[in-house]
Order: structure tokens, then C-alpha cells, then sequence
């Protein structure tokens, strides 16, 4: 059985950092790409990063570039989210997701087809 | 960015009936759309794949179909189960932009 577990999140003030972590376990994760996508309280769903399977190729949603940062640890079966700069719209549940095919080079025809159940980050003064 | 819109934005049906959910891509995506479902407390869960493609363990009463700019999500048949919110989200341009959603209430 797959399962994701987020960890990282809490109660941060803006402009401060903080580092999401995904432990993965029942899947081969080196074979696939992963994903982190957040949902504001109340909100829709946001796709923030995904990285490929050798870290090969990353990508982020445009308010994110330059502060966040997506990487990975196949020996230790962990994703992680750097993210600094942390501003009040940051607010959300962050999710890390698993890629639904393996070993998929190009970032075309992703799909999330299994979810940890999130980690809440907080900014707030 | 490819903008994605959802109809309608919130249905109220009964047990039984046939829902259908339009999502709609300002440009082209091919069949690159990707279907989900939120229960309340929930983290998402995939349901369709590429447009038209049931994942495993996914009840044959949802069926999705579309490609281009034009997609739907079918339940054939309303399930108690069923409530929640459903997201269509496109994978051929970054960023992978999701709906707005649709707010399903049985």
C-alpha cells in the first residue's frame, strides 16, 4: 500500500523559512515523479512543484519561484519543499503526491494518483 | 497560464441521478485532463486519468470523456458516496492549473 507522510509544517512568521518533508513507503520511489500541491483554507487546489524521478527536470508555479525549492532523496525515500520568503498567502495544506507512471521524463501528462494527507503551514505575524 | 473553468460551480442532485461536470481549458490540453474528488477532511483522490482513462478501484458509474479545449465527467448513477468536490486539473502545460471545482451535495 502507498503511503505519503507529510511532516514540516506549522506556525511560521512571514519572511521566515521552513521545510516540508514527505516520507514515502510501498511504491519503488525512485521510479517516479513526485509533487507538491497545497490548498489554501477554504480553497481550491494548487499545483506548486513537481520534480522528476532523477531530478532530472523540476517545475513551480510562478508565485513560488526564486523561494521555494523542490528536491529529493531516493536513498532515504523522502521528498522535500524549501520554502523561504514565506508570505500570508502561503497559507495552505501542503500535499506531496505521487506520480501515476514510472520513469516518465517529460512533465506532460502528470497525474496525482496518490496523496499524503498534508501538512498545514501557517504564516502569520 | 492555461485557465481551467468548471460547471456548474455547485449541484444539489438525488440518489440515482445522472451528474454531469463540464470543465473547460482556454487552450488546447489534447486529452492531457486529469479528474479528482475531495471528501470533506480529505486529501484528493484520482479518478480519471487522461481524459477518459477509470484508475483502478474507481467505480465504472464515473466516466470522463473530451479532448481539445471541451471535457466532461459523468456519474451514471448518484451515489450517497458520491458527495463532495470534483477538480478537473490539465498536465500538458506548466503550471498544471486545477478548476475551480464543483461542490457535489446529495
Amino acid at each position: 500500500e502507498v503511503q505519503l507522510v507529510e511532516s514540516g509544517g506549522g506556525l511560521v512568521q512571514p519572511g521566515r523559512s521552513l521545510r516540508l518533508s514527505c516520507t514515502a513507503s510501498g511504491f519503488t520511489f525512485h521510479d517516479y515523479a513526485m509533487h507538491w500541491v497545497r490548498q489554501s483554507p477554504g480553497k481550491g487546489l494548487e499545483w506548486v512543484s513537481s520534480i522528476t524521478y532523477n531530478s532530472g527536470a523540476i517545475g513551480y508555479v510562478d508565485s513560488v519561484k526564486g523561494r521555494f525549492t523542490i528536491s529529493r532523496d531516493n536513498a532515504k525515500n523522502s521528498l522535500y519543499l524549501e520554502m523561504n520568503s514565506l508570505r500570508p498567502e502561503d497559507t495552505a495544506l501542503y500535499y506531496c503526491a505521487k506520480d501515476g507512471v514510472p520513469l516518465r521524463i517529460a512533465g506532460r501528462g502528470y497525474y496525482f494518483d496518490s496523496w499524503g494527507r498534508g501538512t498545514l503551514v501557517t504564516v502569520s505575524p | 497560464d492555461i485557465q481551467m473553468t468548471q460547471s456548474p460551480s455547485s449541484l444539489s442532485a438525488s440518489v440515482g441521478d445522472r451528474v454531469t461536470i463540464a470543465c473547460r481549458a482556454s487552450q488546447s490540453i489534447s486529452t492531457h485532463l486529469n479528474w479528482y474528488q475531495q471528501r470533506p477532511g480529505r486529501a484528493p483522490n484520482l479518478l480519471i486519468s487522461a481524459a477518459s482513462s477509470v484508475q483502478s478501484g474507481v467505480p465504472s458509474r464515473f466516466t470522463g470523456s473530451g479532448s481539445g479545449t471541451e471535457f466532461t465527467l459523468t456519474i451514471s448513477s448518484l451515489q450517497p458516496e458520491d458527495f463532495g468536490s470534483y477538480y478537473c486539473q490539465q498536465s500538458y502545460y506548466v503550471p498544471f492549473t486545477f478548476g475551480p471545482g464543483t461542490k457535489v451535495d446529495i
